[in-house]
């Protein structure tokens, strides 16, 4: 069966700080990977894909993710957090070759920036 | 830039009533979704349309639960008798690509009540 497991249900870094957000899979198929963000009260705002191109994936605001095949994980980073990146973050997986398209997504991570 | 609408953003209503949930996907899309998210759950695939009738379903939506594209520009969800478990924030997406994981782009949601 296919999964996603976010490591961290919440995460606290200072302003200017890196971010390491969490994500592994389980796939039976290649897996298209995404990280999405939600603000309060706003929809889900897609940062960045991996579609079997590049395995190190880079995203808007600073955001990137690299695809390990060995460890199955697809990890977010940002090299310095800024306040406006407090929010909550999906990882999310599509099984190509499955015959699906449907999000498989993880249970997100809340990402909280200190002053 | 094009954006997926939803309507209404909030709607609260008694159990065992009707609901319709409406969304506006962005216009040259052809794949079509429904997502819920439980409060402090993950989100969860409901049902994908594409051609004018459901390619997948979960095991959530059952017998209650129908979608529609009525006019070539809505695409509703309707639960025909509500129950208090129903209580949850309702996603619309869309895709591009037919039959491909393409990106799905995301309306801000409807939080249905039911009381």
């Amino acid at each position: 069966a296919q999964s996603v497991t976010q490591l961290d249900s919440h995460v606290s870094v200072s302003e200017g700080t890196p971010v390491l957000l969490r994500c592994n899979y389980s796939s039976s198929y290649s897996p298209s990977l995404f990280w999405y963000v939600q603000h309060p009260n706003k929809g889900l705002q897609l940062l960045l894909k991996y579609t079997s191109a590049a395995t190190l994936v880079k995203g808007i605001n600073g955001f990137e993710a690299e695809f390990k095949k060995s460890e199955t994980s697809f990890h977010l980073t940002k090299p310095s957090a800024h306040m406006s990146d407090a929010a909550e973050y999906f990882c999310v997986v599509i099984p190509l070759d499955s015959g699906t398209y449907k999000y498989i997504f993880g249970t997100g991570t809340r990402l909280k920036v200190l002053a | 830039e094009p954006e997926v609408t939803q309507t209404p953003s909030h709607q609260v209503t008694q159990m065992g009533q009707e609901v319709i949930l409406r969304c506006v996907p962005i216009s040259n899309h052809l794949y079509f979704y429904w997502y819920r998210q439980i409060l402090g759950q993950k989100v969860e695939f409901l049902v994908s349309f594409y051609n004018n009738e459901i390619s997948e379903k979960s095991e959530i939506f059952d017998d209650q639960f129908s979608v529609e594209r009525p006019d070539g520009s809505n695409f509703t969800l309707k639960i025909r008798s509500t129950k208090l478990e129903d209580s949850a924030m309702y996603f619309c997406a869309s895709s591009e690509l037919a039959g491909g994981p393409g990106e799905q782009f995301f309306g801000p949601g409807t939080r249905l009540t039911v009381l």
